[in-house]
């Protein structure tokens, strides 16, 4: 596609379910990223897909947030057992190697609001 | 550590120049990027560079100093529109991310 597209933009969860969220990269981009943004608080860095494989999931908060990539394409964030201070903005972004500078390239974001 | 330092919130009027500033340490550096983003979307890319000196985009441009861990964001002829964040990250291994600056433009 064009950009980054996610789905869904929003989704509104009760406490202890789980959700997955979908991030759909540009095509032919090998790098993808998931954040998570707090209202008014910058980027919280979450996992990184180079292909399919995560070399590094340091920044996931918890286990109950997984993340998969399939196919080198669609990836999805899984949170299990949601709790409120999970709300907040989940942003992905790829970025493709060619030329080096590496650029992300985000997704409008899915608002996640835990009640 | 890793740290990526920017102010919080800046206020400049309609049709001056404001300077966005960055310092960082890190423990590597590939380049530094900087990111607008409005309220309620996501980052935007806007400038990167690796090598020290001043980039220049428009009425945007970005400067860096590689022996000094600076940069800055310069923005000229502001319009009401850049009414923004402004994200500072340095690219070591990963991306860092600074908390970015909120921009007030004022008419």
């Amino acid at each position: 596609g064009a950009g980054v597209s996610q789905s869904p933009s929003n989704k509104v969860t009760e406490k202890g379910k789980d959700v997955e969220l979908r991030c759909d990269p540009i095509s032919g981009h090998t790098a993808l990223y998931w954040y998570r943004q707090s209202l008014g608080q910058g980027l919280e860095f979450l996992i990184y897909f180079q292909g399919n494989s995560a070399p590094d999931k340091s920044g996931l908060p918890s286990d109950r947030f997984s993340a998969e990539r399939t196919g080198g394409s669609v990836s999805t964030l899984t949170i299990q057992r949601t709790q409120q201070e999970d709300s907040a903005v989940y942003l992905c972004a790829s970025s493709s190697r060619t030329g080096g500078t590496d650029t992300q390239y985000f997704g409008p974001g899915t608002r996640l609001t835990v009640l | 550590g890793q740290n990526i330092d920017q102010p919080t919130e800046m206020t400049a009027t309609e049709g001056a120049i404001v300077q966005i500033n960055c310092t960082y340490q890190t423990s590597g550096f590939n380049g530094l990027f900087w990111y607008q983003q409005h309220a309620g979307e996501a980052p935007t890319f806007l400038s990167y560079n690796v090598l020290d000196g001043l980039e220049e985009k428009g009425r945007f441009s970005s400067f860096l100093s590689r022996s000094k861990g600076y940069s800055y964001l310069l923005l000229k002829e502001l319009q009401m529109k850049d009414s923004a964040s402004y994200l500072c990250a340095v690219k070591s291994l990963q991306l860092i991310w600074g908390a970015g600056t909120k921009l007030i433009i004022k008419p």
